[in-house]
């Protein structure tokens, strides 16, 4: 069946490292999205991408970053700037707008 | 801007009782709207999605929702509720042009009494 894997479902890390969420889609689906997710704020866009090679900010970028080097697959680290990144990570693909999205299961980090 | 906002953070009903939980958006056209479901630890399911025509959209596991214009509203309803529909409920747009980012309301928190 086709959808999204999201790998680690639970990822610790210590303050100061940096830290890689893979996210890979059988749906051939050309749009892929990272969100996070905080209790009581809903989902927020981290960053998004409609194409191979090519990605845009969302709305809170500063201390993440990603690659499109492929159609499947669309990694997200977060960096040791991001200051507070304890937060459940989900991943999305889309192709057609009327259709919403496809998520993953998700990725719990906690920094320890 | 777009935004969506969902007024209720958390609602209590009783299995068998009828469920109405509230969506309202910020658009200027008419948009592409969502409901989708999260049990604890996971990700999202789709229920029910609108982009055009009939404005009372089915979905799946019972659910319904109403798309109205005039007020701007995409509430989600289901007649009788299953103590398995305790989990969070977040409805969401988008442009129905351009790149396709989707907007979150806040969710909604159901519980279900036995």
């Amino acid at each position: 069946d086709g959808g999204i894997t999201q790998s680690p479902k639970y990822l610790f890390r210590k303050e100061g490292q940096n830290v890689t969420l893979s996210c890979e889609q059988n749906l051939n689906h050309d749009a892929m999205y990272w969100y996070r997710q905080d209790p009581g704020q809903g989902l927020r866009l981290i960053y998004y991408s409609q194409i191979v090679n090519d990605f845009q900010k969302g709305d809170i970028a500063e201390g993440y970053s990603v690659s499109r080097e492929k159609k499947e697959s669309f990694p997200l680290t977060v960096t040791s700037a991001q200051k507070n990144p304890t937060a459940f990570y989900l991943c999305a693909s889309n192709q057609d707008p009327r259709h919403g999205y496809t998520f993953g299961s998700g990725t719990r980090l906690t920094v320890v | 801007a777009q935004s969506v906002t969902q007024p209720d953070i958390h609602i209590t009903v009783s299995e068998g009782a009828s469920l109405e939980l509230r969506c309202n958006y910020s658009y200027g056209a008419t948009p592409y709207l969502f409901w989708y479901v999260q049990s604890p630890g996971q990700g999202l399911q789709l229920l029910l999605k609108y982009f055009s025509g009939d404005t009372l959209v089915q979905g799946i596991k019972g659910f319904e929702a109403e798309f109205k214009r005039s007020q701007s509203s995409f509430n989600l309803r289901k007649p009788s509720v299953h103590w398995s529909d305790a989990a969070e409920y977040f409805c969401a747009v988008s442009a129905s042009g351009g790149y396709n980012k989707l907007i979150f309301g806040a969710g909604t928190r159901l519980a279900v009494h036995p």
